[in-house]
């Protein structure tokens, strides 16, 4: 079992460019969180997925930000038009049903320069 | 006011000493997670709590629901032990984790 997958570990994007972020959960979790981890801050929630449904998303910025978790594949954290201050950590997280078993990811760590 | 507070803020220890970490939060939880994360590195879930104590080889969790305070202690601290603590909980209602802002710990040789 290996655990939550996130890739890239690193992402370096222009300005304006797109980044997209992907997150493979732990085998049998069909729930996946997505997390931000700006520089000096601590984490806060982004948005809560099950598959091919956005359950929460009240901590996603309002433009630009967007997610996905289909039926098939990794869920995607996709972020248009990046700014500098979209530069941080993202980590996905994901559960079964019932939350026991929680498990973080890597983390992917954005610049954007 | 954040919904979960923690302190210290930050810490340093000389290797062996005993440590402990405090966690108070101000929401109902359906549980409390103790979180590791080295520099520059991912995030290691210690301990999941509703109740009581945990200990897993140096380290202990305990919470006390009616006073809304967990601490994490590490017996026998060793320099790998340096990392930032997080405290985060999941509400008894909504999806969401709320965390403290961590505690970076120093254990000097």
């Amino acid at each position: 079992n290996a655990g939550v997958m996130q890739n890239p570990r690193h992402l370096v994007r222009r300005r304006g460019q797109e980044a997209r972020l992907r997150c493979s959960p732990m085998k049998g979790h069909s729930h996946v969180y997505w997390y931000r981890q700006l520089p000096e801050e601590g984490l806060k929630f982004m948005v809560y997925l099950q598959k091919e449904n956005i359950i929460d998303e009240s901590g996603m910025p309002k433009e630009r930000f967007s997610a996905e978790f289909p039926k098939e594949g990794p869920s995607i954290l996709r972020i248009q038009q990046v700014v500098r201050g979209d530069s941080a950590a993202y980590f996905c997280a994901s559960s079964p049903l019932g939350g026991a078993g929680y498990t973080f990811g890597s983390g992917t760590r954005l610049t954007v320069v | 006011k954040n919904e979960v507070e923690q302190s210290p803020q930050n810490l340093t220890a000389q290797e062996g000493e005993f440590i402990t970490i405090n966690c108070s939060y101000s929401v109902g939880i359906s549980a409390l997670h103790w979180l590791q994360q080295h520099p520059g590195g991912g995030i290691v879930s210690l301990f999941m709590l509703s109740s009581g104590k945990k200990k897993h080889g140096r380290l202990i969790a305990t919470i006390n629901i009616q006073e809304k305070h967990s601490s994490l202690h590490i017996t026998a601290s060793h320099p790998r032990d340096s990392a930032v603590y997080i405290c985060a909980v999941s509400q008894n209602t909504g999806n969401q984790f709320y965390f403290g802002t961590g505690t970076s710990l120093t254990v000097i040789p």
